[in-house]
């Protein structure tokens, strides 16, 4: 069946240092790709979204891009903030099965220090 | 409309007990998901609604768990005789079956003791 696979976490950074989450994914169908975020104590929030292949989805300075060729759509951020500790969710939606539910990933947690 | 909304929040029960959560989804969306979500885990789905038809349900959701949203608008999920494996955050997410995504709402948190 459909599945997300996430780098394992922590991921401990630095203010202002490059972030990279790697998130690939297995799909019998043409999935559109989402990462979530969870702050501490909150509920998911949807981050960004890409739809289909080559698309790039965008959202408070992280990026991900949909790769078809090596079915990933890893989560990018140029400097990130102490704000942005956090846990990231990629998941994925099967859009040729009528009303499949999102499938996530496990999560990453990345903690970023000042 | 400020979002999904869940109740209660926190719940602590003991093992053998009933219990039920609600939620409120985006009034504008005609689905509305459950997921559970374990500490450490991303979270799994449970069940889904189209209106007030429950269209799917996962191999996680025994016999114990029931959900209904009788009038399409709210839902409610209800654990009968909990386990301690029940404990974990139950989550309710709406969307509209035009898109894929879904919104979520922050959760219930359940303690089985």
């Amino acid at each position: 069946g459909d599945s997300v696979t996430q780098m394992e976490g922590p991921v401990t950074l630095s203010e202002e240092a490059f972030l990279t989450i790697n998130c690939t994914y297995t799909a019998t169908g043409y999935p559109s790709l989402f990462w979530y975020v969870q702050y501490p104590g909150e509920g998911l929030q949807l981050l960004l979204k890409a739809t289909k292949a080559d698309d790039k989805g965008s959202n408070k300075g992280f990026e991900a891009t949909y790769r078809k060729e090596t079915t990933s759509f890893h989560l990018e951020k140029g400097s990130v903030q102490v704000s942005d500790s956090a846990v990231y969710f990629c998941a994925l939606s099967d859009r040729d099965q009528a009303g499949t539910a999102l499938i996530f990933g496990k999560g990453t947690t990345l903690s970023v220090s000042s | 409309d400020t979002g999904v909304s869940q109740d209660p929040r926190h719940k602590i029960t003991k093992r053998g007990q009933n219990v039920t959560f609600r939620c409120d989804p985006i009034s504008e969306h005609n689905r509305l998901y459950w997921y559970r979500q374990t500490l450490g885990q991303g979270p799994e789905f449970l069940t889904y609604f189209q209106n007030e038809a429950q269209l799917e349900k996962s191999r996680l959701l025994s016999d114990r768990f029931s959900a209904e949203r009788p009038k399409g608008s709210f839902s409610t999920l209800e654990i009968q005789r909990t386990e301690q494996g029940d404990s974990a955050m139950y989550l309710c997410a709406s969307g509209h079956s035009m898109d894929t995504e879904a919104f979520f709402g922050q959760g219930t948190r359940l303690t089985v003791v």
